[in-house]
C-alpha cells in the first residue's frame, strides 16, 4: 500500500520569505514522488518529481524539494515566496514496486497563502 | 493542459439520470485516469486504463464505469447519478512511470 500525508491544511507566509510545504509518505518499496500545484478552477500542474539520484530536486517556478529517505519526507520549498505562488499544492507518491497502472496516491492538499 | 480536453466542462443533472464524461488526449499516451476531487479528500482515483479496452478499478469505483475503445478517448459513466457524485472530475494521462498530466476538469452537480 502507498499513502501520503500533508500535515498542514494551510501555510501562510509573507512575500519574500522562504516557504516550506510538508509531505511525508509511506510505501513498501522505493518511492517515486511528485508535487503538483492547482490554481482556482484549473487542473493540476506538474511542478517536480523525484525518481532517483540527487535528493534535492529542482522544478518549475523556482520550486525545489528535498527527498529524505530516513524521514520518509519530500518537502516542497522555495527561497522567496511570491503572491502569485498562492495556490493549492498536492504531494503524490507511487511505489516503484507497484506496477499496476502506474497509479499515484495523492495527499489531501495544502493551501499556500502568500501575503504582500 | 498537455493536449487533454474534457467535455462537458460543467454539467447539472438530476438524481437517477445517466451521465457520461469524456476525456480526449492528443498525446498518444498509454495510461489514462479518472479522479474526483472533493474538499478534504484531495484527489481519489476512480478508474484507470492501461491500454485500449484495458481498464481497472481505483479507490472509489462504486457507481462508476469506464470504457476506452480508442487510445485517445476515455469515457466515465455514472449509470444512475446520485448527489454523492457531485464533484469535480479530472482526467489524467501518462506514458510511463513518470508524472501524470491533468485535464481542466468537469464540474458535475447532481440535484
Amino acid at each position: 500500500a502507498q499513502s501520503v500525508a500533508q500535515p498542514e491544511d494551510q501555510v501562510n507566509v509573507a512575500e519574500g520569505n522562504p516557504l516550506t510545504v510538508k509531505c511525508t509518505y509511506s510505501v513498501s518499496g522505493n518511492p517515486y514522488l511528485f508535487w503538483y500545484v492547482q490554481y482556482p478552477n484549473r487542473g493540476l500542474q506538474f511542478l517536480l518529481k523525484y525518481i532517483t539520484g540527487d535528493n534535492l530536486v529542482k522544478g518549475s517556478y523556482g520550486f525545489e524539494a528535498e527527498f529524505n529517505k530516513s524521514q520518509t519526507s519530500f518537502h516542497l520549498k522555495k527561497p522567496s515566496a511570491l503572491v502569485s505562488d498562492s495556490a493549492l499544492y498536492f504531494c503524490a507518491v507511487r511505489d516503484m514496486n507497484n506496477n499496476a497502472g502506474n497509479m499515484l496516491t495523492f495527499g489531501g492538499g495544502t493551501r499556500l497563502m502568500v501575503k504582500p | 493542459d498537455a493536449g487533454i480536453t474534457q467535455s462537458p466542462r460543467h454539467k447539472v443533472t438530476e438524481t437517477g439520470t445517466p451521465v457520461t464524461l469524456r476525456c480526449h488526449q492528443t498525446e498518444n499516451h498509454r495510461y489514462m485516469y479518472w479522479y474526483r476531487q472533493d474538499p478534504g479528500h484531495g484527489l481519489r482515483l476512480i478508474h484507470y486504463s492501461y491500454g485500449v479496452k484495458d481498464t481497472d478499478k481505483g479507490e472509489v469505483s462504486d457507481g462508476y464505469s469506464v470504457s476506452r475503445s480508442k487510445t485517445e478517448d476515455f469515457l466515465l459513466t455514472l449509470e444512475s447519478a446520485t448527489s454523492s457524485q457531485t464533484s469535480v472530475y479530472f482526467c489524467a494521462i501518462s506514458e510511463s512511470a513518470g508524472e501524470q498530466f491533468f485535464g481542466p476538469g468537469t464540474r458535475l452537480t447532481v440535484l
